[in-house]
């Protein structure tokens, strides 16, 4: 059974240049989330979805950020233009609806280096 | 601000020791507390989680204790092995499960 599966997954580019990553979540599952990961700040969760719909983008650090689900087995989060503090690792996750004792499944991330 | 600290940020422990992590919370609309075990180059997997209702959780060698008055709950993991040794995050959240709040991480090393 496949997992979450997440591209690229590492992307390294420079300053002022457009950054796609993108998700392909569980089959079956609802809600899709994007986190970020840094030494800084840990773990965050930046959107997350439900039924393709965004329920809350509150971590979203600032207009430079947008994700889209377009379709229940496809997201992308797309940074433009980008900076170098943007540097960090990108999780998706996805999970069933239900509740909490649905875990929520991971993917392998993309590590983003912004030069 | 919802927050949930955790300490200690690095452990070591001979194998066979008994690896204890702590997570502190504010948020008393907090209802659901999953843990999850990271390794290098790989996402979070949940381990357990546990709900407010109960003071103890078991699954295999892992453990949680709750202490829902003081506002506060940790991880065992008993009998630990090499294999143990991975990054290991709290997190809470309210009942859905949905918008987690995640604890800074535990970097646990386990020595044969």
């Amino acid at each position: 059974d496949a997992g979450v599966i997440q591209s690229p997954r590492h992307e390294v580019t420079e300053m002022g240049q457009e950054v796609t990553l993108r998700c392909k979540p569980i089959s079956g599952h609802d809600y899709l989330f994007w986190y970020r990961q840094t030494m800084m700040r840990g773990l965050e969760l930046l959107i997350y979805f439900n039924n393709n719909v965004p329920i809350d983008d509150s971590g979203m650090p600032e207009d430079r950020f947008s994700a889209k689900m377009p379709n229940a087995s496809f997201s992308t989060l797309k940074i433009q233009p980008s900076e170098p503090r943007d540097s960090a690792v990108y999780f998706c996750a996805s999970r069933r609806q239900g509740r909490s004792n649905q875990p929520q499944h991971f993917g392998d991330g993309t590590r983003l280096s912004i030069l | 601000q919802q927050q949930v600290k955790q300490s200690p940020q690095s452990l070591i422990v001979q194998k066979g020791g008994i690896p204890i992590i702590n997570c502190a919370y504010e948020n008393t609309a907090f209802d659901y507390f999953p843990w999850y075990q990271q390794f290098p180059g790989k996402g979070p997997a949940l381990l357990i989680a546990i709900r407010p209702d109960v003071s103890e959780k078991k699954e295999g060698r892992f453990t949680i204790s709750f202490n829902k008055s003081a506002k506060q709950f940790s991880l065992h993991i008993m009998d630990s092995q090499p294999g143990d040794s991975a990054t290991y995050f709290c997190a809470a959240s309210g009942t859905a499960g949905n918008m987690l709040t995640f604890g800074g991480g535990t970097r646990l090393m386990v020595k044969p």
